[in-house]
């Protein structure tokens, strides 16, 4: 079976750095995706990593270790637009993805 | 290129009735995933279909089924409403690579289903 662990809250203040980790414990990997969702809204991809390592996109940074299990999402200078779920997903030995139950970031003033 | 589209947006049942939910995948997608996410369960995978054909299911009760058309175009039905089916329901396409390729789900902007 696959399971999924994040934080559900953290909070942060605005122009800071704040890191949101993952660990998963699944049957095969073929790669694993970070979601931001705001309230009411789909979610939307952010970061795919299948290889070990850091993958860097603009103010976010996924890095992912497959020996460990775990990721992390990095999201710099934040902005109080960051403010939303973000959802850290694993697609194991099929094609299904299989989704934490997201954390829940504030960025406060 | 247009994204995902569902319809209904919303959509208010009553316990006992069956309901049909649409997806338009992104145009050359082949791959459509359906999720139902609720506040406390978080985004739980229903099912996936390729090529018409249903490649993965989640862990839900044989109420919940779903189709593929020729065209990708998917609809998921509920039948015998109950309360807890109360969710959003929410459509992804990929384009279907193989396992280890970077193939994105894009999702759609859900359907909200209320079930009195």
């Amino acid at each position: 079976g696959q399971n999924i662990d994040q934080p559900t809250e953290m909070t942060a203040t605005e122009g800071a750095i704040v890191q949101i980790n993952c660990t998963y414990q699944t049957s095969g990997f073929n790669g694993l995706f970070w979601y931001q969702q705001h309230a009411g809204e789909a979610p939307t991809f952010l970061s795919y990593n299948v290889l070990d390592g850091l993958e860097e996109k603009g103010r976010f940074s996924s890095f992912l270790s497959r020996s460990k299990g775990y990721s992390y999402l990095l999201l710099k200078e934040l902005q109080m637009k960051d403010s939303a779920s973000y959802l850290c997903a694993v697609r194991g030995s099929n094609y299904k993805l299989t989704f934490g139950k997201g954390t829940l970031l504030t960025v406060n003033p | 290129k247009a994204g995902v589209t569902q319809t209904p947006r919303y959509l208010i049942k009553t316990r006992g009735q069956q309901v049909t939910l649409s997806c338009s995948p992104i145009s050359g997608h082949r791959s459509v995933s359906w999720y139902q996410q609720t506040p406390g369960q978080g985004l739980q995978f229903l099912f996936e279909y390729f090529s018409e054909t249903q490649r993965n299911k989640g862990n839900f009760p044989g109420r919940f089924s779903g189709r593929q058309f020729s065209n990708s175009r998917s609809e998921m039905n509920v039948s015998t409403l109950e309360l807890g089916d109360s969710a959003l329901y929410l459509c992804a396409s990929s384009l279907g690579l193989s396992l280890g390729s970077a193939d994105t789900q894009y999702f759609g902007p859900g359907t909200r289903l209320t079930v009195l």
